[in-house]
């Protein structure tokens, strides 16, 4: 079975600053997506930005971007230019290609908070 | 137009009744999805189906039962409900051969 951990619970960063949010998994598959989502106060899941596990380039995303090391096992979000907006619960989520019905198996969770 | 609408968005209940939430999405995606956020926000799968059979069903009780009358709706049936089983229940969908879900608002499931 395949698991994600975010070990961050929560951080904060200032407005206009870059954070990074940490996550890594575990999985014996080779052929998986990697995915981060967002979801603020209003409750919606959105799709932030994903990594397909075959790809070596990192995917971004306008501010943001992502750390993908396979052999680390770790897929760490970079968030540039910080905004309020930004303020959210994100979730890190493994998707297997093969089986499983491409079901999500998502992290706890960060909690981050933008700041003036 | 939503994509995928859930209805409906808050219900309050008190235990052992029976409830149903409903999913639509108008997407044309061939899987639905039904996943519980529970009070600490882990986010966990229930069901899948696509186009109309059970593809997915974890380890829920069977008090839950989903049903999928055309590929366009996914509901999902919770009978004599308990404390435990408040949460937010989110629907989403996915086309064939492509990995990004699209998720419903989601439905903030309260037993009193």
């Amino acid at each position: 079975a395949q698991t994600v951990t975010q070990s961050q619970p929560e951080m904060s960063v200032q407005e206009a600053e870059t954070v990074t949010l940490s996550c890594t998994y575990d999985t014996s598959e080779s052929n998986y997506y990697l995915f981060w989502y967002k979801q603020p106060p209003s409750r919606q899941m959105i799709l932030v930005i994903r990594q397909e596990a075959y790809k070596q380039q990192n995917a971004t995303e306008n501010r943001f971007s992502v750390n993908f090391q396979k052999a680390a096992k770790s897929f760490s979000l970079k968030i540039s230019d910080s905004q309020l907006g930004d303020t959210a619960m994100y979730f890190c989520a493994f998707m297997k290609l093969t089986g499983g019905g491409n079901k999500l198996t998502f992290g706890t969770g960060t909690q981050l908070k933008v700041e003036l | 137009d939503t994509a995928v609408s859930q209805t409906p968005k808050y219900l309050v209940t008190q235990m052992g009744n029976d409830k149903s939430i409903k999913c639509e999405q108008n997407l044309g995606h061939d899987t639905m999805y039904w996943y519980k956020q529970d009070s600490k926000k882990f986010l966990k799968i229930m069901f899948s189906y696509n186009n109309k059979e059970l593809i997915i069903n974890e380890t829920v009780p069977n008090r839950f039962s989903p049903k999928s009358p055309d590929k366009a709706h996914l509901n999902l049936h919770i009978n004599s409900l308990e404390l435990g089983d408040s949460a937010v229940y989110f629907c989403a969908s996915r086309p064939t051969g492509a990995y990004g879900y699209t998720f419903g608002s989601g439905t903030r499931l309260t037993v009193v």
